[in-house]
Parts: structure tokens; C-alpha cells; sequence
């Protein structure tokens, strides 16, 4: 059982809707992360919060929108996306962000831009 | 930059066989260093990871040793089992960012 939980699991929408992807973790992780990755590639850092504050945007379009309400909640919001957005989109958490430490991910939600 | 190059897959073997799956890398300074598995239809697990030069990271009969010498952070497993089919991810860690090999896919046959 993964300690990062994601959902929806799976997610279809189309370019003009607006949706959210929510990331839970309840390990007392002080850094999330979210990551996106294509079939047969590895993940992609989109974005890295530390202590509920945006650290790093891996020059991210602004269509995908983080935010970060609580150290236990990372959400990602999607709006106007394009069919080059679908893929797996994973979240992550570490104790904070020393090089040493693990990242724990959830199982992702596969999301399909129609 | 700082980069990891691992083996290109698939790589197809036999249950009891001997596995190795290669890793190099570039880097500056030094970083940590991760192997991770992705089963089908899940995210990414931590398998194993080593912190500094000589370091030995071991789990579930995986092994891999770091090597400065010859940057490397090379996966073996004595005798795998079908179950131990995935994708294998060799990681650094640098500056607070991973960075992912392309991935090596196995599969075992029974």
C-alpha cells in the first residue's frame, strides 16, 4: 500500500474544462512534488514545494497550477489543457529536500485530454 | 549537467538467473544515489539507495554499490523471480532534484 495517495486514479477531460488533481500524505513530509511522465519514459519535476512554499517550477505552462494548502496536501489544477498533457502524473513527498532522502510516490493519475 | 545513463532494455531472462542492470553517471559534487521500480499500473517504489562513495544499498536481494571511481551504480540480484518483472529507474539526487536514467525494462520468464 502506497503512503501517498492520488486521485481521481483516472481523469478524461476535455481542453476548455477545469479539473484538479489532489495528493495526500500523512508522514510528517515537509517537501511534495509533483512529476509528470509519458508511456516508456521516466517522470518529468514539474514542481517542488517546501514547507507549503513553492521552491521550484521547472518552467511549468501556467495552465497547470500548484498549491500547496497544508504540509499534508498538495493539489495541481488544470485548466485549457492541450492533448500533449495526457499522461501520468505522479506525486511525491520526502522528509525535506537534503539529496538524501527518498521520495515516497503515489500510484499517479493517468489523465486524457480528449 | 548532471546525468544518469543506464542500460537500454528490455531485458529478458530466466526465473533463478543472475541480473545486472548497468548505471553511470555524471555529477558534480556528491550525490545520492537511488534505484527505483516501477510496477505496471503503479508509481514509483524506492528499491534501494546509497548516500557516499562505497556505500553498499541492498533490499529484497538487490544490490548496488556506489563507485566514485568509476561513477557507477550498477542493480544486481543474485537469482531473480517473476515477480521482480518492471521497470527499473537508476536516480542521483543533486541540488534537491532527482534525476531519472531512461529506464530498463525486465522481464522474467517462468
Amino acid at each position: 500500500d502506497t503512503e501517498v495517495t492520488q486521485t481521481p486514479k483516472h481523469l478524461v477531460m476535455g481542453m476548455t474544462n477545469k479539473k484538479s488533481l489532489k495528493c495526500e500524505q500523512h508522514m510528517g513530509h515537509r517537501a511534495m512534488y509533483w512529476y509528470k511522465q509519458k508511456a516508456k519514459k521516466p517522470p518529468e519535476l514539474m514542481f517542488v514545494y517546501s514547507y507549503e512554499k513553492l521552491s521550484i517550477n521547472e518552467s511549468v505552462p501556467s495552465r497547470f497550477s500548484p498549491e500547496c494548502p497544508n504540509s499534508s496536501l498538495l493539489n495541481l489544477h488544470l485548466h485549457a489543457l492541450q492533448p500533449e498533457d495526457s499522461a501520468l502524473y505522479l506525486c511525491a513527498s520526502s522528509q525535506d529536500r537534503r539529496d538524501n532522502q527518498p521520495q515516497h510516490f503515489g500510484d499517479g493519475t493517468r489523465l486524457s485530454i480528449l | 549537467g548532471n546525468s544518469v545513463t543506464q542500460m537500454e532494455g528490455p531485458v529478458t531472462l530466466s526465473e533463478e538467473a543472475f541480473l545486472t542492470i548497468n548505471c553511470t553517471y555524471t555529477a558534480t559534487g556528491y550525490p545520492s544515489l537511488f534505484w527505483y521500480v516501477q510496477y505496471p499500473g503503479e508509481g514509483l517504489q524506492l528499491l534501494l539507495k546509497a548516500t557516499k562513495a562505497d556505500d553498499k544499498g541492498s533490499n529484497k536481494g538487490f544490490e548496488a554499490t556506489y563507485r566514485k571511481e568509476t561513477t557507477s551504480f550498477h542493480l544486481e540480484k543474485g537469482s531473480v523471480q517473476v515477480s521482480d518483472s518492471a521497470v527499473y529507474f537508476c536516480a542521483l539526487s543533486s541540488a534537491s532534484k532527482i534525476i531519472f536514467g531512461s529506464g530498463t525494462r525486465l522481464s522474467i520468464r517462468p
